[in-house]
């Protein structure tokens, strides 16, 4: 089975600053999909950035960056320039090749201070 | 498209009674999923449709719990014989393939039992 660890169950930063949040995962899969989702309080999952395990170059979405250490098992996110509206719980997800079933970290609150 | 629906986003019952409830997907996306996301903790997979087929259910899916898409629209999970143990918020997504990855979220319902 897969397992995915997120280690800082909180972390701030402040406006205009950058945050990195860590994630491991454990897994006997060669090929599969790697997620960050954002839960703003009492707002829907919104997806963030993936990465494919296939691809070594790090995925990047404006702001949010990846760093993607296959051997490692590991995938943080970093978020650069930090903005207000950044506030919200983020989980990093394990897609398995199927593409059936998500497995979710316990989740990162992240607080952006004015 | 407004995107995954859910209903209703909040659900106070008693132990012991039955309830219902229903997502609507992305119109044309054949793939949907049901997740449990308890406080503090990660959404937990449930289960699966490809269209009005249940291809996949995971263990947390006891025999109280009975999930349908009859016509491979929208779905409906029910949860019999209710238990404190099943509250919690219970997340919809779906997907279209090919790029069944792409999961978007619906903004859940919260069941609490009383």
């Amino acid at each position: 089975a897969q397992t995915v660890t997120q280690s800082q169950p909180e972390m701030s930063v402040q406006e205009a600053e950058t945050v990195t949040l860590s994630c491991t995962y454990d897994t006997s899969e060669s090929n599969y999909y790697l997620f960050w989702y954002k839960q703003p309080p009492s707002r829907q999952m919104i997806l963030v950035i993936r990465q494919e395990a296939y691809k070594q170059q790090n995925a990047t979405e404006n702001r949010f960056s990846v760093n993607f250490q296959k051997a490692a098992k590991s995938f943080s996110l970093k978020i650069s320039d930090s903005q207000l509206g950044d506030t919200a719980m983020y989980f990093c997800a394990f897609l398995d090749p199927t593409g059936n079933q998500f497995y979710f970290g316990t989740g990162t609150s992240l607080t952006v201070i004015p | 498209d407004t995107g995954v629906s859910q209903d209703p986003r909040h659900k106070i019952t008693k132990r012991g009674q039955n309830v219902t409830f229903r997502c609507d997907p992305i119109s044309e996306h054949n793939r949907l999923y049901w997740y449990r996301q308890t406080l503090g903790q990660g959404p937990e997979f449930l289960t699966y449709f490809q269209n009005e087929a249940q291809l996949e259910k995971s263990r947390l899916l006891s025999d109280r719990f009975s999930a349908e898409r009859p016509k491979g629209s929208f779905s409906t999970l029910e949860i019999q014989r209710t238990e404190q143990g099943d509250s919690a918020m219970y997340l919809c997504a779906s997907s279209l393939d090919p790029h069944r990855y792409e999961q978007y979220f619906g903004p859940g319902t919260r069941l609490t039992v009383t």
